[in-house]
């Protein structure tokens, strides 16, 4: 699976819309991206996951770049309850198979007052 | 959320004794992993299970076992618990393409 690189952490203010980078530049054609996020001392939770094109779902927004290279999540009006860690994670995807997830360090998310 | 517990959620053992460590879950998904996670680090994978009494080893599973005899339950053993084996473990199943995890077991070993 493709590695990712993102950045160590980030503040956003309350209520603006909070933009997490990652950057998987390595990515083949068949991997998907996917986020998920830790909520401090909480299991990671599902986000969101995209192919190529940009995505939307009741939590966020992802926007995937042309070249695949390179995604952005979007949460539209952060609170302070989305303070947690991000992870951005490259993975194949077939149905009913095994996929062993790699987990980097993460973005850790600070949205502030 | 996939309803997925772990117990017990907090553990304190000495070194040297035995440990296990249980997931539950009620989706009846195939695919159910085991990760341990430390302070700084994204999660590692101990071991995983695509089946009853199929499993197999991920990145970090010396001095780890599993067992699966049914499709719910999911049991991590350590034989002889070490310090290092001190961390936070996360059961999770695989859904349609995301993984759903659990609320986390604590393992202080002493």
């Amino acid at each position: 699976d493709a590695k990712t690189t993102q950045p160590t952490s980030m503040d956003c203010a309350e209520g603006r819309a909070a933009n997490l980078p990652c950057n998987h530049s390595t990515i083949s054609g068949n991997e998907y991206v996917y986020w998920y996020r830790q909520i401090h001392s909480q299991g990671p939770q599902y986000i969101i996951h995209g192919l190529k094109n940009n995505e939307t779902n009741e939590m966020a927004s992802l926007i995937i770049t042309e070249d695949r290279k390179s995604s952005t999540l979007i949460l539209p009006h952060a609170t302070l309850r989305d303070t947690a860690v991000y992870y951005c994670i490259v993975r194949g995807y077939e149905w009913d198979s095994n996929y062993q997830l790699i987990w980097g360090a993460g973005t850790k998310l600070i949205i502030k007052p | 959320d996939a309803g997925i517990t772990q117990s017990p959620r907090h553990k304190v053992t000495e070194t040297g004794t035995p440990v296990t460590l249980r997931c539950h879950q009620t989706e009846n998904h195939r695919y159910m992993y085991w990760y341990r996670q430390d302070p700084g680090h994204g999660l590692r994978l101990i071991h995983y299970s695509y089946g009853v009494k199929d499993t197999d080893k991920g990145e970090v599973s010396d001095g780890y076992s599993v067992s699966r005899s049914k499709t719910e339950d999911f049991l991590l053993t350590l034989e002889s618990a070490t310090s290092s084996q001190t961390s936070v473990y996360f059961c999770a199943t695989q859904g349609a393409g995301e993984q759903y995890f659990g609320p986390g077991t604590r393992l202080t070993v002493t």
